[in-house]
């Protein structure tokens, strides 16, 4: 079974820009979250979707949003990209959220630079 | 102060040697979740834990909601148990109900 892929790999991008990350779960999982990865504030988390429905956000600013798709793939974008959020960008899925949680697998994470 | 605790930040242990991680946190949850991430970024998920003890090989996780505490053990370790050890909590419902992550414990085992 494939694991979660994310892309792309690395990105570097100018502030002001906007970024769109992809996220394509391991097949049959619906629940996929994102989590932004940075040496100061470590693992934060941005935001969980499930078939379709976003169900939890984190503490981060309009900027960030996310959609899911029907086939569960899941894409997010950040607008008006600042020097900190310069981050990796991972994305985990798993196959219910509910019930306490499921095992998470993560992908290799989106890193993304911002100059 | 942070929901999830963790310590030691830092751990450098000589190969064959018995550790043991701690993650203390100050909410109510759903489950326990204890990854590894090497370098390079990738994570991997080693347990997730409610209550009670769970076992993989040389590892050892364990828990105690009264106290709101968790163990990560290692046992003979090795030094391709060189990695970064997180451990998050998922809340118990509603907006609360996504993970909260501690700032790792960064091991390195030394042949």
């Amino acid at each position: 079974k494939a694991g979660v892929t994310q892309t792309p790999r690395y990105l570097i991008k100018t502030r002001g820009q906007q970024v769109t990350l992809s996220c394509s779960p391991i097949s049959g999982h619906r629940s996929v979250s994102w989590y932004q990865q940075t040496p100061g504030q470590g693992l934060q988390f941005l935001f969980e979707y499930f078939s379709e429905t976003q169900r939890n956000k984190g503490n981060f600013p309009g900027r960030f949003s996310g959609r899911q798709f029907s086939n569960s793939r899941s894409e997010m974008n950040v607008s008006t990209l600042e020097l900190g959020d310069s981050a990796l960008y991972l994305c985990a899925s798993s196959f219910l959220v509910e019930a306490g949680g499921h095992e998470q697998y993560f992908g290799p994470g989106t890193r993304l630079t911002v100059t | 102060k942070n929901e999830v605790e963790q310590s030691p930040q830092n751990l450098t242990a000589q190969e064959g040697e018995f550790i043991t991680i701690n993650c203390s946190y100050s909410v109510g949850i759903s489950a326990l979740h204890w990854l590894q991430q090497h370098p390079g970024g990738g994570i991997v998920s080693l347990f997730m834990l409610s209550s009670g003890k769970k076992k993989h090989g040389r590892l050892i996780a364990t828990i105690n909601i009264q106290e709101k505490h968790s163990s990560l053990h290692i046992t003979a370790s090795h030094p391709r148990d060189s990695a970064v050890y997180i451990c998050a909590v998922r809340g118990s419902g509603g907006s609360n109900y996504k993970l909260t992550f501690g700032k790792g414990t960064l091991l390195t085992v030394n042949p």
